[in-house]
């Protein structure tokens, strides 16, 4: 079966560090992304890792380790506008005439001043 | 960037009425299309996915003779949600890919609410 599991809902302090962790299991594995979503807005897409270890993009970081299954955002300076739900996704196989990305239930994030 | 567009961004119906939602990418051509959908404080769920000329490949649950899926030129896909009911009413988002979807862009959405 496919699995994607994350923390419903999550409050943090402007200025502070949040980590908004993913855990999956999933029928074979070819990526995972993080994308954030405003309320009643499409998702922008924020990250994808393919390798274990940290990619750094700004104040936005996600590892992966694929051994254990598990992922996380990062998210440093949190800002007021960092308010949103962000959701994990893992590009799942088998692989056949397009690839498939499972979505997990998104984690709401609330940025309190 | 690329962009995808949706029409409409929002649309109010009655029970038993059709409503067709289109999906453009505008500055790509788009091999592949998804169409998920999304109920209110809940994740993604894909529906359907469409290449070019052929017929769209259905999740397991969805209905292919209710949502009628056509996927006719590399920049247009559309979604006919038929005889809409108020179990229907929901947020319909797009994704193009111009492979075989190892990159997506999404499209704004497109709210649905049936009476």
């Amino acid at each position: 079966g496919q699995n994607i599991d994350q923390p419903t809902e999550m409050t943090a302090t402007e200025g502070a560090i949040v980590q908004i962790n993913c855990t999956y299991q999933t029928s074979g594995f070819n990526g995972l992304f993080w994308y954030q979503q405003h309320a009643g807005e499409a998702p922008t897409f924020l990250s994808y890792n393919v390798l274990d270890g940290l990619e750094e993009k700004g104040r936005f970081s996600s590892f992966l380790s694929r051994s254990k299954g598990y992922s996380y955002l990062l998210l440093k300076e949190l800002q007021m506008k960092d308010s949103a739900s962000y959701l994990c996704a893992v590009r799942a196989l088998p692989y056949s005439s397009a690839s498939k990305i499972i979505f997990g239930s998104g984690t709401r994030l609330s940025i309190r001043p | 960037g690329a962009v995808v567009s949706q029409h409409p961004s929002r649309v109010i119906c009655k029970s038993g009425t059709s409503v067709k939602i289109e999906c453009r990418s505008l500055d790509f051509q788009a091999t592949t299309m998804f169409w998920y959908r999304q109920f209110p404080k809940q994740s993604l769920m894909l529906m359907a996915t469409s290449n070019e000329g052929s017929k769209a490949t259905y999740e397991q649950g969805v209905e292919k003779d209710k949502f009628l899926i056509n996927h006719a030129s590399l920049t247009l896909s559309t979604l006919t949600v038929t005889s809409a009911h108020p179990e229907d009413s929901s947020f319909y988002i797009c994704s193009a890919s111009p492979d075989r979807g190892e990159t997506q862009y999404f499209g704004p959405g497109t709210r649905l609410l049936v009476l």
